[in-house]
């Protein structure tokens, strides 16, 4: 069965500090999501990563995929306000059909001034 | 383009109604999704599709049922309403790439809150 699990599931940053959010999955897999949901609002596609030593960056986020250690990270850099939001990783298995996804818990950030 | 419509956004129902909340895509994609969220958790697969007459359940599929009679439109119905069932149900959209899978992201609607009293 395929776990999905992130670490830390709240965190508290500062603005201008550097983080990083990791996470782990069970199974093997080829496709690994990240996505971004702000309170009461929908979840918006942050990162797709497709293979082993992807790595790819959208302003303040990088995100990267291991899959020999079944890891994803997520790194926030100089985090500012506006990056406050709950960060769900989904990971989809090579043995499934149909792209479905399991989820991560979600990992809820607030960045305080 | 609208993208992922679902409908109703908020709804209460009593124990034992029933309900179907609508979903509608118009990005022809061949594969949809239902998911419940609930508090400070993240989502759990109810059903999806592969395409229209072919569901299939997912991981908590009980007290709900699905179809799709059409590649745009994937209904969720709820028959006898319980307590449990208050959730957040989103449903979402993604395209095909391979027969059987897909490599691009899962394309969300804003949600239907539904209580359950």
């Amino acid at each position: 069965e395929l776990k999905v699990e992130q670490n830390p599931l709240f965190l508290s940053m500062q603005e201008g500090k550097n983080y990083t959010i990791y996470c782990n999955y069970s199974t093997t897999s080829d496709r690994l999501y990240w996505y971004r949901q702000d309170p009461g609002k929908s979840l918006e596609s942050l990162f797709v990563l497709l293979s082993n030593g992807a790595v790819k960056q959208e302003g303040r986020l990088m995100a990267s995929l291991d899959t020999k250690a079944r890891l994803s990270t997520l790194h926030i850099t100089a985090a500012v306000h506006d990056l406050s939001a709950t960060y769900f990783c989904a990971v989809d298995s090579i043995y499934n059909q149909g792209g479905k996804l399991i989820f991560g818990q979600g990992t809820e950030l607030s960045v305080k001034p | 383009n609208a993208g992922v419509t679902q409908t109703p956004k908020f709804r209460i129902l009593k124990i034992g109604q029933s309900m179907t909340l609508q979903c509608t895509q118009d990005m022809n994609h061949n594969y949809m999704y239902w998911y419940r969220q609930d508090p400070g958790m993240g989502l759990k697969l109810i059903y999806y599709s592969v395409g229209a007459g072919i569901t299939d359940k997912g991981e908590v599929p009980n007290g709900y049922n699905v179809s799709r009679s059409t590649t745009e439109d994937f209904p969720l119905r709820l028959e006898l309403a319980a307590p449990s069932q208050t959730s957040v149900y989103f449903c979402a959209s993604s395209e095909s790439t391979g027969w059987s899978y897909s490599n691009q992201p899962q394309h969300f609607g804003d949600g239907t809150r539904l209580s359950i009293l």
